[in-house]
């Protein structure tokens, strides 16, 4: 099956540093969606995206829908140590289908 | 408190052996899914379920079984013919029209 591409798929940050993440794909998409999941546990939604260029923040997490519909980027500005997870992005190809295909994931780590 | 729960947290399965993993809602959502995590890989998904009595299979179906008799319960066999079964599953949910998926909290199964 088809999987989007996560970029980094891991990094190493200082506490108070912002980190910058994207997806991308070859498909255009209609929806974007940002989770996180924290060591064996489930991914937790953290942003929803639904309009090309679109930009929408959550506390200090902000996403981007990309003007293509072929990316999307996540940014967490500030980081703390509670930051630290994997981050996956999911895509859904066509509207109504509820159907999402889901990035690789970045693995985030956060030092003190 | 609404949720959705997986059990057991830790399954070990010897080979050639089926064992079933249990996912209960109690989010009244019609929609519920079945993915399977490893490591580097984005979610993958098995099964989905649309409404009581009705699944559908997903991109790697094959070696799962699924049945969906209740609204509330959505649990997924591991049959003997999945060849490499050792993997994180997690359980979703999804209500009417909404966008992004409720996760359980996952079963991680392995095969000794």
């Amino acid at each position: 099956g088809q999987q989007l591409n996560q970029s980094p798929q891991s990094m190493f940050i200082q506490e108070g540093e912002d980190v910058s993440m994207n997806c991308t794909s070859s498909s255009i998409f209609n929806t974007w969606l940002w989770y996180k999941q924290d060591p064996g546990e489930g991914p937790v939604l953290l942003i929803a995206l639904y309009k090309a260029g679109e930009l929408t923040s959550n506390g200090r997490l902000t996403a981007q829908f990309g003007i293509t519909r072929k990316d999307s980027f996540l940014n967490i500005s500030a980081s703390i140590p509670s930051d630290v997870g994997i981050y996956f992005c999911a895509g859904q190809l066509t509207s109504g289908t509820y159907k999402y295909i889901f990035g690789t994931g970045t693995r985030l780590k956060v030092l003190a | 408190d609404g949720g959705i729960t997986q059990s057991p947290k830790y399954l070990f399965r010897k080979e050639g052996q089926n064992v079933t993993l249990s996912c209960e809602q109690n989010l009244n959502h019609d929609a519920m899914y079945w993915y399977r995590q490893d490591p580097g890989q984005g979610l993958r998904l098995i099964y989905y379920s649309q409404i009581v009595n009705d699944f559908q299979k997903g991109d790697i179906a094959e070696g799962y079984s699924v049945s969906r008799e209740k609204k509330e319960s959505f649990p997924l066999t591991v049959t003997s013919a999945q060849k490499n079964p050792t993997a994180f599953y997690l359980c979703a949910s999804r209500a009417t029209g909404a966008e992004g998926y409720t996760f359980g909290s996952g079963t991680r199964l392995t095969v000794v």
